[in-house]
């Protein structure tokens, strides 16, 4: 059974940019999160989504922000990149049954690098 | 809102040693405890969980034990080798939110050869 796949897994922006990451969750589940991790730094939430709906928000500016598709696929997208966006972006998977006992799986991250 | 908190934030242990990891969490209502492993440059993986119905789980090196009273659960790896190097972090799932997993802050353990 396919992992969580993020891509692209490296890039580099300029200042002012966008950037769009992509998720693919493990088949069969309906939840996707996003989180930010800068070095050394704890998993900082910044959105959930269920079938196609934002269900929780971190405390990050609009300039984040992100979408899932009836497939479950997840986009987030930073628009006007600042250095200090620079962090591993991990996203994760969750089957979300209605009940409790939603193991998260991660995927490997996408390292975005804003210069 | 609901929080977990994690001790220490890092810990370096001689290898064969054993090493601890403590996590308290506020929302009273939670059931399930997951813990990740992070190594260098990858996503935190899953390594062990538990569930609010029992006290303790073991698997090979590593056991996790639950005080639902005390709000307490903790990460026990024993004979520590050097690969087991890496940050671990523990989570709680909440009720609320459609069950959303809040995680501790992290801890890096060194395990020193």
């Amino acid at each position: 059974k396919a992992g969580v796949t993020q891509t692209p897994r490296y890039l580099i922006k300029t200042r002012g940019q966008q950037v769009t990451l992509s998720c693919s969750p493990i088949s069969g589940h309906r939840s996707v999160s996003w989180y930010q991790q800068t070095p050394g730094q704890g998993l900082q939430f910044l959105f959930e989504y269920f079938s196609e709906t934002q269900r929780n928000k971190g405390n990050f500016p609009g300039r984040f922000s992100g979408r899932q598709f009836s497939n479950s696929r997840s986009e987030m997208n930073v628009s006007t990149l600042e250095l200090g966006d620079s962090a591993l972006y991990l996203c994760a998977s969750s089957r979300k049954t209605g009940i409790s006992g939603n193991t998260i799986y991660f995927g490997e991250g996408s390292w975005l690098t804003v210069v | 809102g609901e929080n977990v908190e994690q001790h220490p934030s890092t810990l370096s242990v001689q290898e064969g040693d054993s090493a601890v990891i403590k996590c308290t969490y506020s929302d009273s209502a939670s059931n399930y405890f997951p813990w990740y492993k992070q190594e260098l440059g990858k996503g935190p993986q899953l390594i062990i969980d538990i569930r609010s119905n029992v006290g303790e789980k073991k698997d090979q090196r590593i056991a996790v034990t639950l005080n639902k009273t005390a709000k307490h659960f903790s990460l026990h790896i024993t004979e520590t080798q050097p690969e087991d190097s890496a940050v671990y972090f523990c989570a709680a799932e909440g009720l609320g939110g459609g069950f959303k997993t809040i995680f501790g802050a992290g801890t890096r353990l060194f395990v020193k050869a």
